[in-house]
């Protein structure tokens, strides 16, 4: 898991609450990246950012948002507008996104109460 | 459209025996192709790449993979598997094509089973 961490490791969400990932790396790495994770499926891309201030949306950023203020930091929020939450998430890094080795963080898993 | 295939959901191996965990690819340009492995409710793991250059890639854990440009292929080996090498492998390349060039495409994942 390296130097990525991500925060809660288990979290819980209520019906129409926002709910907030947090992912800090500290190895100087420019691109980071969210993946959700369900049986069977592998690992689908929601947002990357190549840069500070800057992001871009994956192949399912619906009921998602993201921010990029800080090198270091990348928090996921999941909205009331995704309406099945329930999944791994995982947060990845890398040097740059033409860099293609990305290291990842442990994940956390998000349950619907 | 560019794509990782793992054709087989789930490998059992005997533990001493030799493993073989399949990746096909489908991209345009020269592939970047990499394998990383997770256990149960953990992060990925790096295990190798290969970008260029000898065909045989040695990576962690005493694992291999050899890329093979004939058959769009990027199987993943290991010699003699060890019971602790029971986990989810996924197959990823490197997208090269447009806006989302740069990222990486995974496989849907294989489960290594070695049985004592």
């Amino acid at each position: 898991d390296g130097g990525i961490t991500q925060s809660p490791k288990y979290l819980f969400r209520k019906e129409g609450q926002n709910v907030t990932l947090s992912c800090e790396q500290n190895l100087n790495h420019d691109a980071m990246y969210w993946y959700r994770q369900d049986p069977g499926q592998g690992l689908r891309l929601i947002y990357y950012s190549q840069i500070v201030n800057d992001f871009q949306k994956g192949d399912i950023a619906e009921g998602y948002s993201v921010s990029r203020e800080k090198k270091e930091s990348f928090p996921l929020t999941v909205t009331s507008a995704q309406k099945n939450p329930t999944a791994f998430y995982l947060c990845a890094s890398s040097p740059s996104l033409m860099e293609g080795t990305q290291y990842f963080g442990p994940g956390t898993r998000l349950l619907v109460l | 459209a560019q794509s990782v295939a793992q054709p087989e959901d789930q490998v059992n191996v005997a533990e001493g025996n030799p493993l073989t965990v399949k990746c096909t690819y489908s991209v345009s340009g020269n592939p970047y192709l990499f394998w990383y492995v997770q256990y149960p409710n953990r992060g990925l793991q790096f295990l190798l790449k290969y970008i260029t250059g000898d065909n045989l890639v040695k990576g962690s854990y005493g694992f291999e993979a050899e890329f093979n440009k004939s058959q769009t292929s990027f199987h993943l080996k290991k010699p003699s598997a060890l019971v602790s090498d029971s986990a989810l492998y996924f197959c990823a390349v490197r997208d090269t094509y447009g806006g989302s060039q740069g990222n990486l495409i995974f496989g849907k994942g294989t489960k290594l089973s070695v049985k004592p």
